[in-house]
């Protein structure tokens, strides 16, 4: 069954450093996600990407996160400058052709800041 | 983006139905409904998509009245390893949003 897979598994880093999540999404899907769940709480929607670009974004999603797909293949979120509050699981997800259709999860990258 | 609503928790026993009913009053006509499961400290994973009526897959049942303002998820014979937080989620597009969800306990 294709997966999607998410490195690294666990970060640990000082608050302040730059880090970046990687993804890679299901071949031939098209849409790409980043949730964050911070420990204990509801699985959070940060962005979707479309077509080289962001389609939606939440408020969460502000200036320090960014996300982009360089090589046509991997999916990254970078956190420019991370806080104490970033600490969290960040879910990349991929979707086929359909908007409409299954939403297929990656393990997760469990982001811890000191 | 309908707004959905759902038990916070639910319990039961191995081998149990288990029924997780979800209200959606403004869901549109072009809405799905989606329900997923998720284990502690893994991703979501995709149970069963429905429009109306009824669906079933191997793993549940997903029963939408006539009206499709609510749900119902259906988890036969249930064991310990379905202990899970189960999420009911309505419409979708390009910002999917989740719910509290519903986390249920299974008890031996």
């Amino acid at each position: 069954e294709p997966e999607v897979t998410q490195t690294p598994s666990h970060q640990v880093t000082q608050m302040g450093q730059e880090v970046i999540l990687r993804c890679v999404p299901i071949s031939n899907h098209l849409y790409f996600y980043w949730y964050r769940q911070i420990l204990g709480q509801k699985v959070e929607f940060l962005v979707s990407f479309y077509n080289n670009e962001i389609s939606e974004k939440s408020e969460i999603f502000d200036d320090q996160f960014s996300v982009e797909r360089p090589d046509g293949s991997n999916f990254t979120l970078k956190i420019r400058s991370t806080k104490l509050e970033d600490s969290a699981m960040y879910f990349c997800a991929t979707q086929g052709v359909n908007l409409s259709g299954e939403l297929f999860f990656g393990e997760g990258s469990r982001l811890t800041v000191l | 983006l309908a707004k959905t609503t759902q038990p916070i928790s639910m319990d039961s026993y191995e081998g149990q139905e288990v029924n997780i009913t979800c209200s959606h009053n403004n869901i549109a006509t072009n809405d799905y409904i989606t329900w997923y499961q998720q284990f502690p400290s893994q991703g979501p994973r995709f149970i069963i998509q429905g429009y109306k009526t009824k669906v079933t897959n191997e793993v549940a049942s997903l029963f939408i009245p006539a009206d499709r303002k609510s749900s119902t998820l259906s988890l036969p014979r249930v064991s310990l390893s379905d202990t899970a937080v189960y999420y009911c989620l309505v419409g979708g597009g390009f910002k999917t949003i989740f719910g509290a969800g519903t986390r249920l306990f299974v008890k031996a």
